[in-house]
């Protein structure tokens, strides 16, 4: 069966350093992979998704950027991060019809 | 650009009741999805809608799509209190989500 990895899981950073979220897909090849934020109380916004390594399409252009060096492998990343990047970011893969959605990680800019 | 939109957003219910939660969408999808997150938690997967017509059941949940109209519904019978979530529908292409409906069922 298809897995999504994430981590870690809660984050705590202060705002101005750097950040890197690392998703990884255990069971398929070759899936479409998404990168989505969750602001307390609210819905998930897409900012990121992939259909093969190295190709990456934005849909909210801000200090965030994405990375897919491995079939398996769709990086999350930010040089200086804001006090609006707090939420919860999920990675979520489809691959045959079939969709999952990792675990997630918390993050808190202080 | 494709828009997801969800309602009711929020919806409190008694236990027992029958409600009924509308998705639509704004262009031509193969796929509808819903999902449930409870707080502070990822999201469960629901249902994956195929075609026009479709319809499945689990438990007290049935979720449909009507391409034509490109509606989704999720229908819940005889709320119990262990259905209070949020439920998002999602539609493939860039696998956009509605903003979701935050369920509470009462006693």
């Amino acid at each position: 069966s298809q897995t999504i990895h994430q981590w870690p899981a809660t984050l705590v950073q202060p705002v101005g350093s750097p950040l890197s979220l690392e998703c990884t897909v255990e069971g398929t090849s070759n899936p479409n992979l998404y990168w989505y934020r969750q602001a307390a109380g609210r819905g998930l916004q897409l900012l990121f998704y992939s259909v093969g390594i190295g190709q990456i399409s934005s849909e909210v252009p801000q200090n965030l950027s994405a990375s897919r060096p491995q079939d398996r492998q769709f990086i999350l990343s930010s040089k200086k991060l804001l006090l609006s990047d707090s939420g919860f970011y999920l990675c979520a893969g489809i691959h045959g019809g079939e969709q999952y959605f990792g675990p997630g990680t918390r993050l808190t800019v202080t | 650009e494709l828009k997801v939109e969800q309602n009711p957003l929020f919806l409190s219910m008694q236990e027992g009741k029958n409600y009924t939660i509308y998705c639509n969408y704004s262009t031509t999808s193969d796929r509808l999805y819903w999902y449930r997150q409870d707080p502070g938690k990822s999201l469960e997967s629901l249902f994956v809608l195929l075609s026009n017509g479709a319809v499945k059941q689990e438990g007290r949940l049935m979720a449909s799509l009507d391409t034509k109209a490109r509606l989704s519904t999720l229908h819940i019978t005889a709320a119990v209190h262990d259905l209070s979530a949020t439920y998002f529908c999602a539609v493939e292409g860039n696998l956009i989500f509605g903003k979701g409906t935050k369920l509470s069922v009462k006693p």
